[in-house]
């Protein structure tokens, strides 16, 4: 397997876009998981899905930041407008929830900086 | 609400050395503790994990231990290589929704 895949790796843009990050999970994994990294802040888990359903969404930071998974297989991060203070890595992580055994497995993340 | 602290910050070993990293935890009910290596540009990736009902666990170089009744579990690297040298999570599970509690994270770097 490929492993978690994420685009884009880089995003440069500027204050007052859209964005859209992009998540492929891991074939077979019913769990996937947006985290957001940055040195203040350390590893934030914003948005929580299983089995396409949004679990837990409290850690979106705001109305700005909306995400969804139309299938098992994609989801997407956006975020509009973008704000300089969203700088960060994203990563989308995925795993197979079963209460037992649920390792998640990171992509290699998106490094987003908003000008 | 829950929350994982995670010491130290930085760590500097010489190589060959062990290292240790402290988590400790606030939620009793949590039942499943991984760690995570982090290389540079690079996503976390698990090395080692522990389960709340086994007390010990070792593989090869690394080891975690867990002491539920003070709430805290360890890792150890012995024998410490180059490759070593990265930024390491540990993380708690909440038992009621499988999410992870991270923490802060501890810099490891090895000094040849």
């Amino acid at each position: 397997d490929a492993g978690v895949i994420q685009s884009p790796r880089h995003e440069v843009t500027e204050m007052g876009q859209e964005v859209t990050l992009r998540c492929k999970p891991i074939s077979g994994h019913n769990s996937l998981f947006w985290y957001r990294q940055t040195m203040m802040r350390g590893l934030e888990l914003l948005i929580y899905f299983n089995n396409n359903v949004p679990i837990d969404d409290s850690g979106m930071p705001e109305d700005r930041f909306s995400a969804k998974m139309p299938n098992a297989s994609f989801s997407t991060l956006k975020i509009q407008p973008s704000e300089p203070r969203d700088s960060a890595v994203y990563f989308c992580a995925s795993s197979f929830t079963s209460g037992i055994a649920d390792t998640q497995y990171f992509g290699p993340g998106t490094r987003l900086t908003v000008l | 609400g829950e929350n994982v602290e995670q010491h130290p910050s930085t760590l500097s070993v010489q190589e060959g050395d062990s290292a240790v990293i402290k988590c400790t935890y606030s939620d009793s009910a949590s039942n499943y503790f991984p760690w995570y290596k982090q290389e540079l540009g690079k996503g976390p990736q698990l090395i080692i994990d522990i389960r709340s009902n086994v007390g010990e666990k070792k593989d090869q170089r690394i080891a975690v231990t867990l002491n539920k009744t003070a709430k805290h579990f360890s890792l150890h690297i012995t024998e410490t290589q180059p490759e070593d040298s990265a930024v390491y999570f540990c993380a708690a599970r909440k038992a009621s929704n499988y999410q992870l509690i991270w923490g802060a994270g501890t810099k490891l770097i090895i000094k040849p």
